[in-house]
């Protein structure tokens, strides 16, 4: 069956550093990965796509790469801030799944000042 | 745009209630995704309509989950009877095209 796995359930990086989150499937042959911020108490909010023929895409801080031989996806944030800490979960989608997204459980993300 | 509404926030109930979750997406999307969201299980769609019509249910627990969209703009999530282990965050999400979908806030089911 298809599964997703985020690296760690929690992730704790000084202020300033580079936060790097990883994302590893199996089973699955997506068209695109997404990646998704949730703060507590909310649903979560789309930050990046991106498709299986691009290796990398970036967005101010962000940056995520998309490897489909390793089938892995880095989502990189470069000089944290403490207002970055949150859930980041991906999300796969395409690759016959329908149009549905396939999410995992997420990284807790927390930058301490 | 308000965002995709979902309604009650909270919700309380003693196992064996019916419990009904409604949803409002985003004006003008034409797919709607009923989620739920546990510690153990993550994020797990239950549901998906495409233009009303649903699509893939095969994540619909059992058959105490029922779901319509009975137009565009509305949607119920029902659970009957109600148990313990329903307990968790449900979220609807739309989306227009292929892509980036929208989350709702999110319903909070406790059944005691």
């Amino acid at each position: 069956s298809q599964k997703i796995e985020q690296n760690s359930e929690a992730l704790n990086i000084q202020e300033g550093k580079t936060a790097t989150l990883t994302c590893n499937y199996t089973n699955y042959s997506p068209a695109y990965l997404q990646w998704y911020r949730q703060d507590p108490g909310r649903g979560p909010v789309f930050l990046l796509l991106i498709r299986e023929n691009e290796k990398e895409k970036r967005k101010e801080r962000l940056k995520v790469t998309f490897d489909t031989t390793l089938k892995q996806s880095l989502f990189h944030i470069t000089a944290s801030q403490p207002a970055d800490s949150a859930t980041y979960l991906c999300a796969l989608g395409g690759g016959g799944s329908q149009g549905n997204l396939i999410f995992g459980k997420g990284t807790k993300l927390s930058v301490k000042p | 745009d308000a965002g995709v509404i979902q309604s009650p926030r909270h919700e309380v109930t003693e196992m064996g209630q019916e419990v009904t979750l409604r949803c409002k997406p985003i004006s003008g999307h034409n797919s709607l995704f009923w989620y739920r969201q546990t510690m153990m299980r993550g994020l797990e769609l239950l549901i998906y309509f495409n233009n009303n019509v649903p699509i893939d249910d095969s994540g619909m627990p059992e058959d105490r989950f029922s779901a319509k969209m009975p137009n565009a703009s509305f949607s119920t999530l029902k659970i009957q009877p109600s148990e313990p282990r329903d307990s968790a965050v449900y979220f609807c999400a739309s989306r227009t095209g292929e892509e980036t979908q929208y989350f709702g806030p999110g319903t909070r089911l406790l059944v005691l």
